[in-house]
């Protein structure tokens, strides 16, 4: 079953404005990724926040993480067509070495 | 290699026939996983390989699933019998040493059963 669920399903914004997206989740986690995939095929990494961490940058990408609500917000800064794509976030559980348990994703679309 | 390679990229089959789906994983990674992928959904686990262990197979939708793995390295996910609703993005993906790295994923399968 599918742990994680992101928020907004979809979301429309000018390029250059700023993209904002959520993941909850249930269980204690080791840490909560963030993946992109373009076209319905390959994941790629974005960026992996451990669960003693806050705040993680990379780029134009900023993520937090709130255990205490159980939840993560993805920010792209000045948003630009190549960001179209569907995001997904993942948690490794704390009780777990390997199993990460992914949500439904977020589909993005920048229009120019 | 310097990713992780899947083939085919695409395969289109008739109902029953046996597709094998193949994953090249980065060389030295130990972890691999099969997922499952409906069109506009998240991802569905299937089997987990780590190292000589036992594979984890609770995630295999039915027992037309299967999986190896030969010599720690490339992996084939095979589905026997196929049927329509076996039409999905098959992905693999490999992890070194360690929880807190990111996964890094093949281009994926897609399989269309007719």
């Amino acid at each position: 079953s599918q742990q994680g669920e992101e928020d907004p399903q979809a979301l429309s914004i000018q390029e250059g404005e700023n993209a904002t997206m959520n993941c909850s989740y249930k269980t204690s986690i080791n840490n909560l990724q963030w993946y992109r995939q373009n076209s319905g095929r390959g994941l790629v990494h974005l960026i992996l926040i451990r669960s003693n961490e806050r705040e993680k940058h990379s780029g134009r990408l900023r993520v937090t993480l709130d255990t205490s609500k159980k939840s993560s917000s993805l920010l792209i800064t000045a948003s630009r067509a190549a960001d179209t794509a569907s995001y997904f976030c993942a948690t490794l559980r704390g009780d777990s070495n390997y199993q990460l348990i992914w949500g439904a994703g977020t589909k993005l679309i920048i229009k120019p | 290699g310097a990713g992780v390679s899947q083939s085919p990229s695409n395969k289109v089959t008739e109902k029953g026939k046996d597709v094998e789906l193949r994953c090249d994983p980065i060389s030295g990674h130990t972890a691999l996983y099969w997922y499952r992928q409906s069109l506009g959904q998240g991802l569905e686990f299937l089997i987990y390989f780590q190292g000589n262990s036992a594979p984890d197979k609770s995630g295999l939708p039915s027992d037309r699933f299967s999986a190896e793995r030969t010599g720690g390295s490339v992996s084939t996910l095979t589905i026997q019998r196929t049927q329509q609703e076996d039409s999905a993005v098959y992905l693999c993906a490999s992890l070194g040493t360690g929880r807190n790295y990111g996964y890094t994923f093949g281009s994926g399968t897609r399989l269309t059963v007719v």
